[in-house]
């Protein structure tokens, strides 16, 4: 048990579905994280929140869209999702974002697009 | 743009022997740390290394950093068949903007630790 939860543990939609990853963390953290780990490739930051406030959008497609309604909870809704965006999606969270802090991961989200 | 790289890509061993997996990174760096994946699930913090540190010792798990190299190892002794994982490096380098939260990962190393 890292402190970090994320559901569902897998998910497969079409391209044209509308669907959310939630994430929720219960480590008194203020920052939290999305992150895309896909084969052979190095794992990916997506969004940064600090304290709810986004911080980072590392370029991101508009067809993710993040949500940080309180420290403890961040999400990620998806829309017209492309075949490329088959991955595992991983939410994080560190104490602050401050360098020199380690992050607790959640186990992912499998996304599967048809 | 990919700052770690792990080396070797996979590495298969018996247990009770040591497990030695290299980081090579690009630029300079605040702190480096190493995170393992058990198949399925997510990144488990191991060790942080500052820049400013030379070795560090968690248990069974050793690390070094080589900042004038660029590099770091980290040693896994007496390894056992629930070692078998990917194992990470993670570098946080400073940036102009004092922002220097992000992690960069590597592509990892595959330890398959046979009993």
């Amino acid at each position: 048990e890292t402190g970090v939860t994320q559901t569902p543990r897998h998910l497969v939609m079409g391209m044209t579905n509308k669907k959310s990853l939630k994430c929720e963390q219960h480590l008194g953290h203020n920052a939290m994280y999305w992150y895309k780990q896909s084969a052979k490739k190095p794992l990916e930051l997506m969004f940064v929140y600090n304290f709810k406030e986004q911080t980072e959008n590392n370029s991101v497609p508009s067809r993710f869209s993040p949500e940080c309604p309180n420290s403890s909870h961040l999400f990620l809704h998806l829309h017209t999702l492309q075949p490329e965006d088959s991955a595992l999606y991983l939410c994080a969270s560190s104490l602050s974002i401050a360098g020199a802090q380690p992050q607790h991961f959640g186990d992912g989200t499998r996304l599967s697009i048809l | 743009s990919q700052q770690g790289e792990e080396d070797p890509q996979a590495l298969s061993i018996q247990e009770g022997e040591n497990a030695t997996m290299n980081c090579s990174y690009k630029t300079s760096i605040n702190n480096l740390q190493w995170y393992r994946q058990n198949s399925g699930r997510g990144l488990v913090h191991l060790i942080l290394i500052r820049s400013n540190e030379r070795e560090k010792h968690s248990g069974r798990l050793r690390v070094t950093l080589d900042t004038s190299k660029k590099s770091s190892s980290l040693l896994i002794t007496a390894s056992r068949a629930a070692d078998t994982a990917s194992y990470f490096c993670a570098t946080d380098a400073p940036n102009s903007g004092g922002s220097n939260y992000k992690l960069t990962f590597g592509k990892g190393t595959l330890l398959t630790v046979n009993p």
